[in-house]
């Protein structure tokens, strides 16, 4: 299993512009996250979703925008990038084991500057 | 609002040294702790992690303490290696998809 993979890599913005983080997943997990991580600060919940067509906003999710069409892609999408949006974003997910909480895996990152 | 506090932000230690990291943690209802490495460049790693119904686990040279009356949580790595350095997050849960995350600690261990 790849785990959870994410595109691209790096990427620089200009304010104003969109573009489409790609992350996917191979481990059949339901619940899928999104979060960034800005400097010396702990990572902040984008946005969740608990199954295919199911999304829900977590604790930072203006300026973004999510999609879950399939169980294993989970996009995240900037409309009109803003230099508050440099950051490093890291998509995470999960399986339901039946318990209230379960441990979440997380890809590699995709670091986003807005210029 | 729920917030979970992580000290220090910064570790120094000799190769061989233990190192302790702490955190504390707001919500009581709170029932699932993991812990992650993240080294350069990569996402977080799970290393280790604890459930309320437990005070102490242990994996090799690390190991997790719980103590749900303080709500504070710790980390413990035994005989640190040049490859343990990295920055380290602790999380407190109380249902799968809302996890609240330290501030990270950046550990050196210097050889």
């Amino acid at each position: 299993n790849a785990g959870v993979t994410q595109t691209p890599k790096f990427r620089i913005l200009k304010i104003g512009q969109s573009m489409t983080l790609q992350c996917t997943q191979d481990m059949n997990h339901n619940y899928m996250y999104w979060y960034r991580q800005d400097p010396g600060m702990g990572l902040k919940l984008i946005y969740y979703s608990v199954g295919a067509g199911i999304t829900d906003k977590g604790e930072v999710p203006n300026g973004y925008n999510v999609s879950r069409s399939t169980t294993e892609d989970f996009p995240l999408r900037l409309e009109l990038a803003a230099p508050s949006q440099t950051s490093v974003y890291f998509c995470a997910s999960s399986y339901p084991t039946g318990t209230t909480t379960d441990t979440q895996y997380f890809g590699p990152g995709t670091r986003l500057t807005v210029l | 609002g729920e917030n979970v506090e992580q000290h220090p932000s910064t570790l120094s230690v000799q190769e061989g040294d233990s190192a302790v990291i702490k955190c504390t943690y707001s919500d009581s209802a709170s029932n699932y702790f993991p812990w992650y490495k993240q080294e350069l460049g990569k996402g977080p790693q799970l290393i280790i992690d604890i459930r309320s119904n437990v005070g102490e686990k242990k994996d090799q040279r690390i190991a997790v303490t719980l103590n749900k009356t303080a709500k504070h949580f710790s980390l413990h790595i035994t005989e640190t290696q040049p490859e343990d350095s990295a920055v380290y997050f602790c999380a407190a849960s109380k249902v799968t998809y809302k996890y609240i995350f330290g501030t990270g600690t950046r550990l050196k261990v210097l050889a």
